[in-house]
């Protein structure tokens, strides 16, 4: 059973639109990260949202951490091809959780049709 | 500077031979990982080293050694490989910066290992 959930699995859009993606759990997090990873290379970080309800902003993303926090969302607005990729969350369960240690999603796929 | 390197890119193994993946990082880095990424399941933790001299186990370590030869390099060994080992395996390294959450983790581009 994944402890994070990431929705939806795949995501074929148009340049230009506007979309969503959730990553979702029964547990509390105290921290959680958002990476985004291109075809052949490693995860890249975007994001860590700390506090219950943050919204932090990264150019055309949006980013925000349930009040409860055991979950999170990205906002892409006008999506552009080159943000195609698997956009990874992954979240600490302790504030002493190393990175490296946390538990990551499963990923969605996100493919920016020209 | 490099970041954080794997070697090799691409490998393909038969049931039961062994090999060495080898990572290195240039950033002086405390702590270092090494993940398999399989389709549908994220990336999962096989062992880490929280610091030059120690190494411990994630979830998935059956079947897998790890070295951490010194502070730069960190290797993952599969000492009879089987194709449920056929995985992407990428390496990452990291270091706590000043409060609990300022840690960036830098990962590698990753070695795509085939086991017929």
């Amino acid at each position: 059973t994944q402890l994070l959930e990431q929705s939806p699995q795949f995501l074929s859009i148009q340049e230009g639109e506007n979309l969503t993606v959730y990553c979702n759990s029964s547990s509390v997090f105290s921290s959680l990260q958002w990476y985004r990873q291109e075809p052949g290379e490693g995860p890249v970080l975007l994001v860590t949202v700390v506090t219950g309800g943050e919204v932090k902003k990264l150019k055309r993303l949006t980013f925000q951490f349930g009040d409860a926090r055991k979950d999170s969302s990205l906002h892409i607005t006008a999506a552009q091809p080159g943000d195609t990729g698997l956009y990874l969350c992954a979240g600490a369960l302790t504030y002493n959780t190393n990175a490296g240690k946390s538990t990551f999603g499963d990923g969605t796929t996100l493919t920016v049709k020209p | 500077n490099a970041g954080v390197t794997q070697t090799p890119k691409f490998q393909v193994l038969k049931t039961g031979q062994s090999m060495t993946l080898q990572c290195a990082q240039d950033m002086n880095h405390n702590s270092m990982y090494w993940y398999r990424q399989d389709p549908g399941m994220g990336l999962r933790l096989i062992y880490y080293s929280a610091s030059e001299g120690t190494t411990d186990k994630g979830e998935v370590p059956n079947g897998y050694n790890v070295s951490r030869l010194n502070k730069r390099e960190f290797s993952l060994r599969l000492e009879s490989a089987a194709p449920s080992q056929t995985s992407v395996y990428f390496c990452a390294s990291s270091v706590r910066g000043q409060g609990y959450f300022n840690e960036k983790l830098f990962f590698g581009s990753g070695t795509q290992l085939s086991v017929l």
